[in-house]
């Protein structure tokens, strides 16, 4: 069954503090493998679409990374407007979106 | 220019009710979906619209769950009978094309709540 897992579920760090958020993901022949920010109140907002092992997107503070088995967030010396819920998706081959549950990331001034 | 735009932002119905959700999406964007988001997980895939046909309409929960989109452009989300555990934030999202190099856009979201 495909599925995504990411970890941890919450996450509070100072500002400064740089941090990974994970992603795990089991998923008949992966076709992308998207990164979303959610602020409260509001729909998801496209980050970084990855496609294939080693490839890595860069965004300001962010960086996504992605391997046969997970994807990594990197987020470098963030500041408290990072704060958001980050969530993961994959599309399979046969284009089903499956999202998973998220991170709260919660970056303390 | 213009995002994706959902309407209502709210909506509150007793159980056993109808209602309709409505989004507009992108201009120019063939591609439109539906999601829905209960508190503390992420959105779950309902139907994907390629057009005005209706791609892939795996994720509908049950047949009281119906969606639209006669011309291509704006999607009706129709709901039956509804039921409290129907609660949840209904989101809708457009790409140029379905195509995975196309992000998806999506709209603020209309939160259903079931008395």
């Amino acid at each position: 069954e495909d599925q995504v897992t990411q970890s941890p579920e919450a996450l509070r760090l100072q500002e400064g503090e740089s941090s990974s958020l994970n992603c795990s993901y089991t998923v008949s022949g992966l076709r992308g493998l998207f990164w979303y920010r959610q602020d409260p109140g509001k729909g998801p907002e496209f980050l970084f679409t990855l496609y294939s092992a080693g490839e890595e997107k860069e965004k300001e503070r962010l960086k996504a990374t992605l391997t046969k088995k997970e994807s990594f967030l990197h987020i470098t010396a963030p500041k408290p407007e990072d704060s958001a819920t980050y969530l993961c998706a994959v599309q399979a081959g046969d284009d089903k979106i499956i999202f998973g549950k998220g991170t709260r990331l919660h970056i303390l001034p | 220019g213009a995002g994706v735009s959902q309407t209502p932002s709210n909506k509150v119905t007793e159980k056993g009710k109808y209602v309709e959700l409505r989004c507009d999406p992108i201009s120019g964007h063939t591609a439109l979906y539906w999601y829905r988001q209960s508190l503390g997980q992420g959105p779950e895939f309902l139907i994907y619209f390629q057009g005005t046909g209706a791609a892939d309409d795996s994720g509908l929960p049950n047949d009281r769950f119906f969606a639209v989109r006669p011309e291509g452009s704006v999607s009706t989300l129709k709901i039956q009978r509804t039921e409290r555990g129907d609660s949840a934030v209904y989101l809708c999202a457009s790409s140029l094309n379905g195509d995975t190099y196309n992000e998806q856009f999506f709209g603020p979201g209309t939160r259903l709540t079931v008395l």
